[in-house]
Parts: C-alpha cells; sequence; structure tokens
C-alpha cells in the first residue's frame, strides 16, 4: 500500500500569494494531521480531522491558515497570504481507527516564501 | 499541560559505539503513549516505536532498544553498535488522554562518524 502522499515536495513562492498544499492519507485511515517543523517552533501539529472532521485547530497559526478535507482521501491545507515566516516544511500524517495513535508521516512540503 | 524533554541537542560517537538519547515526559493523564521517530537526512519521519503507559516492558529491536521507566518519566533509546546510516535527528513524543496529539520532543541530532 502507499503512503501518505504530499504534493507538491517543494514550493517556493512570494509573500502576498496564496499556498495550497495537498495530502493523500493512507488508505482506509480516518485520523489525519497536518504539522508545521521549522528551526524555531521545531515539529508542531497544526490541525487535525477524524472522518473528515476537523477536531483540534487550535495550533492553526492565524486566519490566514484554513484546512480542510472535502472526502477520506485527500485534504488541502492553504495559506493566503503567504509571509516569509510561513517558510517551513510541512508534513501531513495519518493514522487508521485500530491503531490511532500510530502516525505515518508524509514526505513533506518544503515551503519558501520570499 | 504535556510535555517532551530532550536535552541532548547534539550527540557524536565514533561507528560501533554504543549510544543512549534520553528523554523525559510530563502528562497528567493515566493513559498515554510514547514514540520515537527518526528523521534521517533525506528528511522524512520514519516511526520506530510505540509504547503504552500500561506497558513497562523493555523492548529489543536488532540493535534498539527502549527503556521506559514510569518512575522517572522517562523513555530512553539505545543504539547498540552504531552505524554511520544510524546517522539522524531522532524525536521523541508522547499522546495522551482523549487526544491523538502528538507532542514532539525538540530533537537528538545523532551523528556517527566512521
Amino acid at each position: 500500500d502507499a503512503g501518505v502522499i504530499q504534493s507538491p515536495r517543494h514550493e517556493v513562492t512570494e509573500m502576498g500569494q496564496e499556498v495550497t498544499l495537498r495530502c493523500k492519507p493512507i488508505s482506509g485511515h480516518d485520523y489525519l494531521f497536518w504539522y508545521r517543523q521549522t528551526m524555531m517552533r521545531g515539529l508542531e501539529l497544526l490541525i487535525y480531522f477524524n472522518n473528515n472532521v476537523p477536531i483540534d485547530d487550535s495550533g492553526m497559526p492565524e486566519d490566514r491558515f484554513s484546512a480542510k478535507m472535502p472526502n477520506a482521501s485527500f485534504s488541502t491545507l492553504k495559506i493566503q497570504p503567504s509571509e516569509p515566516r510561513d517558510s517551513a516544511v510541512y508534513f501531513c500524517a495519518s493514522s487508521g481507527r485500530d491503531r490511532p495513535f500510530e502516525q505515518f508521516f508524509g514526505p513533506g512540503t518544503r515551503l519558501t516564501v520570499l | 499541560a504535556q510535555k517532551v524533554t530532550q536535552a541532548q541537542t547534539e550527540i557524536s560517537v565514533v561507528e560501533k559505539e554504543d549510544v543512549t538519547l534520553d528523554c523525559v515526559y510530563e502528562t497528567r493523564d493515566t493513559t498515554y503513549y510514547l514514540f520515537w521517530y527518526k528523521q534521517p537526512p533525506s528528511g522524512e519521519l520514519v516511526f520506530l516505536i510505540r509504547r503504552n503507559s500500561f506497558d513497562e516492558q523493555n523492548e529489543i529491536s536488532g540493535r534498539y532498544s527502549w527503556n521506559f521507566q514510569k518512575s522517572t518519566s522517562s523513555f530512553n533509546f539505545t543504539i547498540t553498535a552504531s552505524q554511520v546510516v544510524d546517522s539522524a535527528v531522532y524525536f521523541c513524543a508522547l499522546s495522551g488522554g482523549a487526544t491523538n496529539k502528538l507532542i514532539f520532543g525538540t530533537g537528538t541530532l545523532l551523528a556517527v562518524q566512521p
């Protein structure tokens, strides 16, 4: 089975532009998580979904960030407008109902905002 | 509040040496899970182990072993006979209560010199 798939793997954009990151969880998994990794803050959870419903978005830094999960096999994380301080690696992870605490991570999207 | 502390920022060893990575956690939950993840230079996060709070048995997997001690709130990770391929950042993480949120430590960069 394929792992968690994220696209794009790298994104370079200019300040003020909209950025959309995409994630396809492992088939059959019903939990999906978005994390951000920076040198300053380390790995931090932004938001997570259960059965496509957002459960905890307390880690979303501000209103410029939004996440959606329109179906069980796709999620997006959108930043609008982007700022240089949003530069980071964004990871998506998923886990299944039978082992909800075991999260499998995608390869990450490295975002650079100039 | 939940917290994970990895006091060792960087460790450098010579190949074939044993090395222990320390992890101390804080939580008020009675049921919780502890994890170790490996992040090699390529950037992906690789799941290594999960341990629940009711299982204090130490675990060994090849050259890897984990020592969980509730009395000291520690979940240490030992690599025996280290190899260059073990060079990576290692993260300890905690999840507990009614949430699936992973709280990560700041990571330990392990450099294994040939």
